[in-house]
Formats: structure tokens, C-alpha cells, sequence
């Protein structure tokens, strides 16, 4: 079966580093996308891997291993703000998404 | 970048009654929608795809008397749960892709709709 493993929980501090982890198992590979979602809110988009390597934008930086079926997302400089679940997201050879259960992301003063 | 619109944002309803819930894409032509619902503390789960102008599909458990998918226009598609009962209650987003922006764009989400059957 297809199958997508994220922590459940992190704890983080406010001005730091995390990084969020995502293994996956997939009917092929053809993208992996990560997404912010806060409490009660939709799902807002944050970066897309196809390649293997570091993709950076701003604060937050998302890398891909095909070969490991690995990925990370990388957030700096941690605000208050980034306390939010964060959802892995691969897109198979079908096309479809398969999701990831999401991390939540828990930011200390 | 491409807007997705979800209208109600929330809404209660007795059990027994039906509740509709639009999505429209404000800025784009989307052939093809997803509905998905979220349950607490749980991952995005895709119900249906809506493609405009036929059927549309229906994931594994999901009935399709019960959740009614109407997508009449480029930028407008509906989902009616009929006869809502309490285990309804949950957290549903529909989203869409711009097709102009090539098969690697991201899936674009509305605000989402809670819906709370009493």
C-alpha cells in the first residue's frame, strides 16, 4: 500500500530550528508537496520537490531524496506564528495526492 | 495566485436535513475540483473528485447518494450532504489546481466549511 510517515509532534523554540521529517511509499513519484495548516483553517501551500536537493524559499527550505523516499521541511528563525500542523504530501503516478498525517508544530517563547 | 472560495464557513444543521456547500475558483477555470474532509487531530481525506461537466468520482466508502457533487460551471462546484446526521460533523475543504499553471502547480484550498449536526 502506499504509505506516508511524519511525526506527530515537535516542540520547538521560538527563534530556532526544526526539522520536520517524511518518509514515503508510493505507486511512483511525481512530486512531493509540503503545506502549512493552521487550527480550524484550510491547508495553505508551502513548497514542491521533484527533484532531488534543497529548495529554498525565505525562512523555510524543503529537501528531497527519491532514492531514500525522504524529505524534510526546514523552518529558521522560528516565530510564533509557525505553530501549525505541517502536512507531507506526495502526488503518485496517477496524479493523486497522498497525505501525509501531518506534524504538529508546537513554538515555546 | 489562484484564489479558492468555500461558502458557508460554518454552519449547523438538525439531523435529518441537507446542507450545501460551494466552491468557487475566483480567478481561474478549474475542470476538475477535490472535496476533502478532515476529522480532529486527523490527515486531509479526499472524498470526491468533481469534474465539470459529468460525474463525478467518488473515493472508496464514500456514498454518493449521500454527498451529492454538482460541478455545473468552469468555476463553480457544489456538495450537498444529504440527510446530515451527527457523524457527518467534520471539517470540509474543497481545493483546485489552475491548469494554466502546468501538471506541477500546487493544489490551491478554500477556507473550508465546518458543519456541525445536532
Amino acid at each position: 500500500g502506499q504509505n506516508i510517515d511524519q511525526p506527530t509532534e515537535m516542540t520547538a523554540t521560538e527563534g530556532a530550528i526544526v526539522q520536520i521529517n517524511c518518509t514515503y511509499q508510493t505507486s511512483g513519484f511525481n512530486g512531493l508537496f509540503w503545506y502549512q495548516q493552521h487550527a480550524g483553517e484550510a491547508p495553505t501551500f508551502l513548497s514542491y520537490n521533484v527533484l532531488d536537493g534543497l529548495e529554498e524559499k525565505g525562512r523555510f527550505s524543503s529537501f528531497l531524496s527519491r532514492s531514500k523516499g525522504y524529505s524534510y521541511l526546514l523552518l529558521k528563525e522560528l516565530q510564533m506564528k509557525d505553530s501549525a500542523s505541517y502536512l507531507c504530501a506526495v502526488r503518485d503516478s496517477n496524479y493523486q495526492l497522498i497525505w501525509g498525517a501531518g506534524t504538529k508544530l508546537i513554538i515555546k517563547p | 495566485g489562484a484564489v479558492v472560495s468555500q461558502h458557508p464557513s460554518w454552519v449547523i444543521c438538525k439531523s435529518g436535513t441537507s446542507v450545501k456547500i460551494e466552491c468557487r475558483s475566483l480567478d481561474f477555470q478549474a475542470t476538475t475540483m477535490f472535496w476533502y474532509r478532515q476529522f480532529p487531530k486527523q490527515s486531509l481525506m479526499l472524498m470526491a473528485t468533481s469534474n465539470e461537466g459529468s460525474k463525478a468520482t467518488y473515493e472508496q466508502g464514500v456514498e454518493k447518494d449521500k454527498f451529492l457533487i454538482n460541478h455545473a460551471s468552469l468555476t463553480l462546484s457544489t456538495l450537498t450532504v444529504t440527510s446530515a446526521h451527527p457523524e457527518d460533523s467534520s471539517f470540509y475543504i474543497c481545493s483546485a489546481r489552475d491548469p494554466m499553471t502546468g501538471d506541477n502547480s500546487p493544489l490551491h484550498f478554500g477556507n473550508g466549511t465546518r458543519l456541525t449536526v445536532t
